[in-house]
């Protein structure tokens, strides 16, 4: 069955922190990846986005992750995490197999300045 | 440009009682459509998606329905609600051009006493 996980489920930081959060797909074929982020009271946002090409993807806010095909990976990363990151973020994936756009159970960053 | 609309934004109701959510889209046709709830560490889960109108696929089977009477508007339905149905609905759309153009809605706060 298509699943996304995110092993972190709570994460605390201090500002300047690295940060990097886990995601890991289960799907047949060929699959588009992303990073979503919601701040408290706000509507979802996509961070960043993989479908081809450069693994190394770049989003917004300094954001960025990586794609590795071998460990069905695509984590979340940037190396110098601010308070206002504090949010929760979700790893989805589709695949062209289907139509589904399925989440992980998502990630609560707080960052303390 | 595309947008998304639900309704109502917030919802308080008794155990036992109906339920109808509403999300219609404008700026695009023939859209995939998306049924999320969001509840305290679950993540964003899928509920039903629809490649068309009159195609529902269900991801879990539960107290709840969906239909698409037209091509922009998808409803989510229940006859009787239970507490478990408490949480946060969430309605997205997805290009079938380009998965990676996607929309989310504002979402439904659904309390159910």
């Amino acid at each position: 069955a298509q699943s996304v996980s995110q092993h972190n489920h709570h994460v605390i930081l201090s500002e300047a922190a690295s940060l990097e959060l886990g995601c890991n797909y289960s799907y047949g074929g060929t699959v588009n990846l992303f990073w979503y982020v919601q701040y408290p009271g706000q509507h979802l946002q996509l961070l960043l986005k993989y479908f081809s090409g450069d693994p190394l993807v770049k989003g917004i806010k300094g954001f960025e992750a990586e794609f590795i095909k071998s460990k069905f990976s695509f984590n979340l990363r940037k190396p110098s995490v601010q308070w206002s990151d504090t949010a929760e973020y979700f790893c989805a994936a589709i695949s062209y197999n289907t139509d589904k756009l399925i989440f992980g159970t998502g990630t609560r960053l707080q960052v303390f300045p | 440009s595309q947008t998304i609309h639900q309704w109502p934004a917030t919802l308080v109701q008794p155990v036992g009682s109906p339920l109808s959510l509403e999300c219609t889209v404008e700026g695009t046709s023939n859209p995939n459509l998306y049924w999320y709830r969001q509840a305290a560490g679950r993540g964003l889960q899928l509920l039903f998606y629809s490649v068309g109108i009159g195609q529902i696929s269900s991801e879990v089977p539960q107290n709840l329905s969906a239909s698409r009477p037209q091509d922009r508007q998808f409803i989510l339905s229940s006859k009787k609600l239970l507490l478990s149905d408490s949480g946060f609905y969430l309605c997205a759309w997805i290009s079938q051009v380009d998965v990676n153009e996607q929309f989310f809605g504002p979402g439904t706060r659904l309390t159910v006493l």
